[in-house]
């Protein structure tokens, strides 16, 4: 039981170019999240997904797209990087289940560069 | 909306000495609150959380956090401290919006164990 993995772990891209990151979990769980963490801000939610084929915005959604078409992962993509967009990306999930709805599994996060 | 304060950027503490870790929210609605820890490079690890019940919660690594509704406040507390505890420290809220709940986080609080 792997939980919430991320891939890469790290990255550099240069202004213009264009990468999707992958989060992948085991758990079952129906929700799944992709956010950025700052220094000073938290983490600010960029998108999320309810689940299998569904996704939506979240606090920050510009500049990223995402797309869960399957239950497993949720892919998100910069189509164009800025050097904004320079972060730490966290993925999470949690499950739909009354025991369980408030509580989120973190990956371990993919550090991206924007030059 | 809600939104969490975490009245503190970084806390400095000597080892074994007792650290309080404060967090203030804002809702007009029932709240979830939680605390997670961020390991240098690391992904979020939930440490505990307050749903109902008990206003005193105790999570892992000895931290207990009290629910404190006339203040809204969810303080993190640890009596002794190691050094192992240096981490980030996110308090988070439980929002409800768009027909989905999220969590929102505070900026993070960074405690620093000092030999």
């Amino acid at each position: 039981n792997a939980g919430v993995t991320q891939t890469p772990k790290f990255r550099v891209l240069k202004t213009g170019q264009s990468m999707t990151l992958l989060c992948a979990q085991d758990m079952n769980h129906e929700y799944m999240y992709w956010y950025r963490q700052d220094p000073g801000m938290g983490l600010r939610l960029i998108h999320y997904s309810v689940g299998e084929g569904t996704t939506a915005k979240g606090e920050v959604p510009d500049g990223y797209n995402v797309s869960r078409l399957k239950k497993q992962n949720f892919l998100l993509g910069l189509e164009s990087a800025a050097p904004s967009q320079t972060s730490v990306y966290f993925c999470a999930s949690r499950s739909d289940r009354t025991g369980g709805i408030y509580e989120q599994y973190f990956g371990p996060g993919t550090r991206l560069t924007v030059t | 909306a809600q939104s969490v304060t975490q009245l503190d950027s970084q806390v400095p503490v000597f080892e074994e000495a007792p650290v309080e870790l404060r967090c203030n929210y804002s809702s007009s609605v029932s709240v979830y609150l939680f605390w997670y820890v961020q390991y240098p490079n690391q992904g979020l690890q939930l440490l505990l959380k307050y749903l109902s019940g008990s206003t005193l919660v105790k999570g892992i690594n000895g931290f207990e956090a009290e629910f404190n509704k006339s203040q809204t406040s969810f303080h993190l507390r640890k009596p002794s401290v190691h050094i192992s505890d240096t981490a980030e420290y996110f308090c988070a809220v439980n929002a409800f919006s768009g027909g989905y709940n999220k969590l929102i986080f505070g900026a993070g609080t960074r405690l620093a164990v000092h030999p």
